[in-house]
């Protein structure tokens, strides 16, 4: 089945820095790769996602990469601010299996 | 619309005991699916299922019984609990046509096992 590996598991940076996350999957049939951003004992939202065909997608500071060739994708954020402190999940999206499979998560914290 | 409800959204269990955590939806979406959340290990897919009258398993479906009766309800079985299960749980749905997009979660329901 398919296998998500996010790292890191934990980023702290300073108020303004960037922040990166990478994911890489094993399927080469995946085609649909969401982050989820989650605040404490809050429910998982849609923060930003990405299709096979296309490369790159931004969202005022945010922006998600994918590399279908090396099979990984990146969650760029950007001018970061206390309140991009949460955990972010990336996810997988095979049609063939109907199965969306998520990273282990990272935990960013912001500091002010 | 109310979106996505779970009930119950806090339940304790003794180890045997069985129970049903209860997911509906009223945004009449297809794909409907349960996911459990345990620290450092992510969301895990439980089951899931693509219409009414069709489940099937996801990456840890061991313990769990779903059935899909109706499009809107989607309920989740232990049948008998272990400690092991302690989790919060989370329900999901997807219109599931036009290719997949965003996921919508309920709340969540934290279970605890003794």
């Amino acid at each position: 089945g398919e296998n998500v590996e996010q790292h890191p598991s934990t980023l702290s940076v300073q108020e303004g820095d960037s922040a990166v996350i990478k994911c890489t999957y094993s399927d080469s049939a995946s085609n649909y790769f969401p982050w989820y951003k989650q605040e404490l004992g809050k429910r998982p939202q849609l923060i930003i996602d990405i299709r096979s065909n296309v490369g790159e997608k931004k969202d005022q500071r945010i922006a998600v990469t994918l590399n279908k060739t090396a099979k990984h994708f990146s969650l760029h954020i950007t001018e970061t601010q206390p309140e991009d402190s949460a955990v972010y999940f990336c996810a997988v999206w095979m049609d063939s299996s109907y199965k969306l499979i998520f990273g282990s998560g990272t935990r960013l914290l912001v500091r002010p | 619309n109310a979106g996505v409800t779970q009930t119950p959204k806090f339940q304790v269990l003794k180890t045997g005991q069985s129970m049903t955590l209860q997911c509906a939806q009223d945004m009449n979406h297809e794909y409907m699916s349960w996911y459990r959340q345990d620290p450092g290990m992510g969301l895990r897919l439980i089951h899931y299922s693509v219409g009414a009258g069709i489940t099937d398993q996801g990456e840890v479906p061991n313990g769990y019984n779903v059935s899909r009766s109706t499009t809107e309800d989607f309920p989740l079985r232990l049948l008998s609990a272990a400690p092991s299960q302690t989790s919060v749980y989370f329900c999901a749905s997807n219109p599931g046509t036009g290719g997949f997009g965003e996921l919508f979660f309920g709340e969540g329901s934290r279970l605890t096992v003794l």
